[in-house]
């Protein structure tokens, strides 16, 4: 059963702990990228990776780091540099870069 | 102005009828142009995926896009309670390994 797994789908942190949100695909999908939403509001680009061992910034970078050491695992850390960090968190992979992407159902952060 | 619009909504449909969700976009490269659905606290599911002008159908969903005007649109036909959700309307600009999204219209098909 091929897909795209996120975990957990509830997590509460205090303020000022780094967190990492696990994102895995069986899909062999080169791209993963990951991905913010807020209440009422679109989808927001963190980091992408096309390639294991590469990743770039999206459009909201900052407070947060990434690793691909595997092609089906691209998990995301929220820093304690995150001023905002409360979220939705959405990881996604593609076929190829570029094409249609597929998303995993999501890892809910609260920070206390 | 963004790079890809959407009225929010809500845009409110009876059952039966057809809903039409329109997306407008800046960049005139855009190639790849996709519709996500969105139900409430759930992730964003992909229905329908559109690359060049004209209508795409499937089942009771007809994507239609138009470059020169830069809009795509999606139409639904025969609206069920079920197609309630947030429809977002992302593309590809071919310049950059990404989608762009926009912040989504809200459907709601009444009774």
């Amino acid at each position: 059963d091929g897909g795209i797994t996120q975990s957990p789908k509830y997590l509460f942190r205090k303020e000022g702990q780094n967190v990492t949100l696990s994102c895995e695909q069986n899909l062999n999908h080169d791209a993963m990228y990951w991905y913010r939403q807020d209440p009422g509001q679109g989808l927001r680009l963190i980091y992408y990776s096309q390639i294991v061992n590469d990743f770039q910034k999206g459009d909201i970078a900052e407070g947060y780091s990434v690793s691909r050491e595997k092609k089906e695992s691209f998990p995301l850390t929220v820093t304690s540099a995150q001023k905002n960090p409360t979220a939705f968190y959405l990881c996604a992979s593609s076929g190829k870069q570029g094409d249609e992407q597929f998303f995993g159902p999501g890892t809910r952060l609260t920070v206390l | 102005q963004k790079e890809v619009e959407q009225n929010s909504g809500p845009l409110s449909v009876p059952e039966g009828a057809i809903a039409s969700l329109n997306c407008t976009y800046s960049d005139r490269v855009s190639q790849s142009f996709f519709w996500y659905r969105q139900y409430s606290g759930k992730s964003p599911e992909l229905i329908m995926s559109i690359y060049s002008n004209g209508d795409k159908e499937d089942g009771r969903f007809t994507a239609q896009l138009n470059k020169a005007s830069q809009y795509v649109s999606l139409l639904i036909r025969d609206s069920q309670p079920s197609d309630s959700a947030t429809y977002l309307c992302a593309l590809n600009t071919g310049t950059a390994s990404k989608l762009t999204f926009g912040t989504g219209t809200r459907l709601q098909v009444t009774l």
